[in-house]
């Protein structure tokens, strides 16, 4: 059973464009969250979603950031017009229904140009 | 709202030293608590995950304790070795997220 994936692994972009991150789910894993590590700083929760469902986006800036989870495939978190304050790395973790523990994928670090 | 502190924020130690790390949140209404370690540039590996109904857990070298009451976790390392060095991270659950502390940046010297 392979773990979390998340793809790509490392992602540069230039201030203006778009980034797409990409998270696979262990098999059988219903439920998704994503997270957002500054440097420096600790890990942030953005967004809890399950299949076709965002449950909690608390965490998740208001503009320009958007996640889905569909029927088929893997989860996206999108990031429109990045700016440099998006560089940073970010996690995703999915669970399977029932349980609260979380499995973390190896991260996507994002650096803006 | 949830706040995670941990504390120290680095420590270093000789190798087979045994040390505890701190963890403490202010909303005892949690569901879990889970202890995870980073290594540079590398996700982030469970080490241990302490339910609201239990006190402690133990993995090998690792023991996790849990006092939801007054808002602390401890993660207690027996005999440290090099290769413990990494940042450990606590994380509590709440209703729908999970809150993470800034971690304690740990150097077991040879």
């Amino acid at each position: 059973n392979a773990g979390v994936m998340q793809n790509p692994r490392h992602l540069v972009r230039r201030r203006g464009q778009e980034a797409r991150l990409r998270c696979s789910p262990m098999k059988g894993h219903s439920h998704v969250y994503w997270y957002r590590q500054l440097p420096e700083e600790g890990l942030k929760f953005m967004v809890y979603l399950q299949k076709e469902n965002i449950i909690d986006e608390s965490g998740m800036p208001k503009e320009r950031f958007s996640a889905e989870f569909p029927k088929e495939g893997p989860s996206i978190l999108r990031i429109q017009q990045v700016v440099r304050g998006d560089s940073a790395a970010y996690f995703c973790a999915s669970s399977p229904s029932g349980s609260n523990e979380q499995y973390f994928g190896p991260g996507t670090r994002l650096t803006v140009t | 709202k949830q706040e995670v502190t941990q504390i120290p924020a680095a420590l270093s130690v000789p190798e087979g030293e045994n040390l505890v790390l701190n963890c403490s949140f202010t909303d005892s209404a949690i569901y879990n608590l889970q202890w995870f370690r980073q290594d540079p540039g590398k996700g982030l590996t469970s080490l241990l995950l302490i339910q609201s109904s239990q006190r402690e857990q133990t993995s090998g070298r690792l023991n996790a304790s849990l006092d939801k009451s007054s808002g602390r976790s401890t993660l207690y390392i027996a005999a440290s070795q090099p290769g413990d060095s990494a940042t450990y991270l606590c994380a509590v659950r709440g209703n729908n997220d999970m809150r993470f502390g800034a971690g304690t940046r740990l150097t077991v010297k040879p």
